[in-house]
């Protein structure tokens, strides 16, 4: 899978909107990015996947440009329950048995 | 609909003793990962079990086995337990050894060895 660059951490407040952006240069053309949101003692939870231009759902905004070598992930309006530690994938979602690869993330802290 | 179910929650171990971890795949999915996660970092893929085969490995050591049951529930075992061992314990479920997309987590087993 494509190595992913993000930062290591991230601070906000809440009401607030934040961005966290993904670098991934060596991306592949079947390759989809994915976000994963993780609270402590808990295990991922899928947030949101796409392939290019822009996806949203009800949690969370995934812009991608058209050279696809970096990502953005937006979360509107954050809450002190959207503290958490946030990982950027890729990798091509519709070959069987290719593991999720884990980089260490970006931990988010929102504050009142 | 239940979701990914592991057991136990929490674990301690002495050295050089041997543990297994269990979990439940949530309903529909046939496929089950393990991950490793030291603290303060991400997640690492132990491997993964389909049709009851491992059918992809991670960089881990042959003390780390694992099975997959005709339920689709499958068990983690480690040998030879080390300190290095620590760690929070997450097992994954998916259905078709699907990729990026449709895996669901268990909140985990944290391991400690002492």
């Amino acid at each position: 899978l494509a190595k992913t660059t993000q930062p290591i951490s991230m601070d906000s407040y809440e009401g607030q909107e934040v961005n966290i952006t993904c670098s991934h240069n060596n991306i592949a053309t079947n390759d989809y990015i994915t976000w994963y949101q993780q609270f402590p003692s808990q295990g991922p939870r899928f947030i949101i996947q796409g392939y290019k231009t822009k996806v949203t759902n009800e949690v969370a905004s995934l812009f991608i440009p058209a050279d696809r070598k970096s990502s953005t992930l937006s979360l509107p309006r954050v809450s002190l329950s959207d503290t958490a530690v946030y990982y950027c994938l890729v990798g091509d979602r519709d070959q069987a048995g290719t593991a999720l690869i884990f980089g260490k993330g970006t931990t988010l802290s929102v504050s009142s | 609909d239940a979701g990914v179910t592991q057991s136990p929650t929490h674990l301690i171990k002495t050295r050089g003793q041997q543990v297994t971890l269990r979990c439940s795949p949530k309903s529909g999915h046939d496929t089950v990962s393990w991950y490793q996660q030291a603290l303060g970092q991400g997640p690492q893929f132990i491997f993964q079990y389909y049709e009851e085969e491992e059918r992809q490995r991670g960089n881990f050591p042959d003390r780390f086995s694992g099975h997959q049951f005709p339920n689709y529930s499958s068990e983690l075992n480690v040998n030879a337990l080390l300190l290095g061992d620590s760690a929070l314990y997450l097992c994954a479920s998916s259905f078709g050894q699907s990729s990026t997309y449709g895996y669901t987590f268990g909140s985990g087993t944290r391991l400690t060895v002492v």
